[in-house]
């Protein structure tokens, strides 16, 4: 089974300041067929169903605001929030698709100093 | 657009059984896979069990398996979840998810296992 780990816990940012979020897996979610990282990255707010975020490791998903980006391959992959914005006050999830069991982080609790 | 409404939560004793349902809208139910992702209060995130757009076969969290039971009713477009000697810990909000290139998730049922 792939474990999904994710760093920091918990992170407190300045609002307009860079937020990161880490995410690694025990084994390379890369598919070498077609080159993709089956790796999704989620915000949840409280009483909200996740929100899909990023895709593929970092295809953004229709509406979500450029603020947000991932990037990483393999094992080791980042969330990025340029300018942090009141509303991206939630805990972020990364989550892998490679194959079952599906898993998810723990999730990194995002908030503002 | 795409919706998914999960129903057929609520309170049920240890050992009890509860049949949840996701009733599906907006896109054409039998060519995609569905699954059942749980959250227990105040936790993280647990995918369940995964049944393909065909039903051919299905996949279950090692936490489930030979409990639950995930089907689909492609003429009703509707995802099932069969739970059966039901535990405390499976005290939850379950969500039903459309696979695919992108997740997509409904607004989950309560499940709540007490005595």
């Amino acid at each position: 089974d792939i474990v999904m780990t994710q760093s920091p816990d918990s992170l407190a940012v300045s609002l307009g300041e860079r937020a990161t979020i880490n995410c690694k897996s025990s084994q390379s979610v890369l598919y070498s067929s077609n080159n993709k990282n089956y790796l999704a990255w989620y915000q949840q707010k409280p009483r909200q169903p996740p929100k899909l975020l990023i895709y593929w490791a970092s295809t953004r998903e229709s509406g979500v605001p450029d603020r947000f980006s991932g990037s990483g391959s393999g094992t080791d992959f980042t969330l990025t929030i340029s300018s942090l914005q009141a509303e991206d006050v939630a805990v972020y999830y990364c989550q892998q698709y490679y194959n079952t069991p599906y898993s998810f982080g723990q999730g990194t609790k995002l908030e503002i100093k | 657009q795409v919706q998914l409404v999960e129903s057929g939560g609520g309170v049920v004793q240890p050992g009890g059984s509860l049949r949840l349902s996701c009733a599906a809208s907006g896109f054409t139910f039998s060519t995609y896979g569905v699954h059942w992702v749980r959250q227990g209060p105040g936790k993280g995130l647990e995918w369940v069990a995964f049944i393909p757009y065909d039903g051919s076969n299905k996949y279950y969290a090692d936490s489930v398996k030979g409990r639950f039971t995930i089907f689909r009713d492609t003429s009703k477009n509707t995802l099932y979840l069969q739970m059966n000697s039901l535990r405390v810990d499976d005290t939850a909000v379950y969500f039903c998810v459309r696979d695919g290139d992108h997740w997509i998730w409904g607004q989950g049922t309560m499940v709540t296992v007490s005595s």
